[in-house]
């Protein structure tokens, strides 16, 4: 079955810390698109990034980054100079192809790793 | 701001009352999405709309129901409340529900079954 696995639960930084969140990703598509998310603790779900799976160029925006690994099947997150802002819940998913359905497309997120920057 | 509204932020009821969740998309996206998070389950996706119609159910519940209205806004009806209904209810949107778009999604509607 696809699913996508965050095996971190929880992790705890000082600020400045660099801090990388792990997603491991399972799936038998050849063409798939990857997500990351971020869910403050005013609750709500904030697009950060889409990498298909064709494009395995390590992304930078800020001081955030994103390194893709087709071969460990793999789309670690990593947050440089953290800032107690960057406290949140963060989510991988991988968009999949809903059985029984043509051209129909669900997300399947991971369990999220919450990320606590104490200043 | 994603352009996706969910009214209301914050819902409490009773067991085995019914309550009605609105969505409202991000202008121009014709595929809606709910998802329900609660503490046990994660993320979990519950149906999605296109266009007014039905294109994709995934966890829903019998007791629950959607619908995508002509101007696009979608409501989620739960109905006989049960106390594990409690949980964040997101709504999301994207243009088309292809497996190129990305869903960008609502601020969530929190249901407290009492």
């Amino acid at each position: 079955a696809q699913k996508v696995t965050q095996a971190q639960t929880e992790i705890s930084v000082v600020e400045k810390e660099d801090v990388t969140l792990d997603c491991v990703y399972e799936t038998r598509d050849t063409t798939y698109y990857l997500f990351w998310y971020k869910q403050p603790p005013s609750g709500e779900l904030v697009f950060l990034i889409r990498r298909n799976s064709f494009d395995e160029q390590n992304e930078i925006s800020g001081r955030y980054s994103w390194n893709f690994q087709k071969s460990t099947s793999s789309f670690n997150f990593t947050i440089t100079a953290s800032q107690v802002v960057d406290s949140a819940v963060y989510f991988c998913a991988l968009s999949e192809a809903y059985q029984g359905t043509s051209g129909t497309y669900k997300y399947i997120f991971g369990t999220g790793t919450r990320l606590k920057v104490l200043a | 701001d994603s352009g996706v509204t969910q009214t209301p932020k914050h819902l409490i009821t009773a067991t085995g009352q019914r309550v009605t969740l609105r969505c409202s998309p991000r202008s121009g996206d014709l595929s809606v999405y709910w998802y329900q998070q609660s503490l046990d389950q994660g993320l979990q996706f519950l149906i999605q709309y296109y266009n007014g119609e039905e294109r994709a159910k995934g966890n829903i519940l019998e007791r629950f129901s959607a619908q995508q209205f002509p101007d696009l806004h979608s409501e989620l009806n739960l109905s006989s409340l049960e106390l594990g209904d409690s949980a964040l209810y997101f709504c999301a949107s994207s243009p088309g529900g292809g497996r190129t778009d990305t869903q960008y999604f609502g601020p969530g509607t929190r249901l407290t079954v009492l």
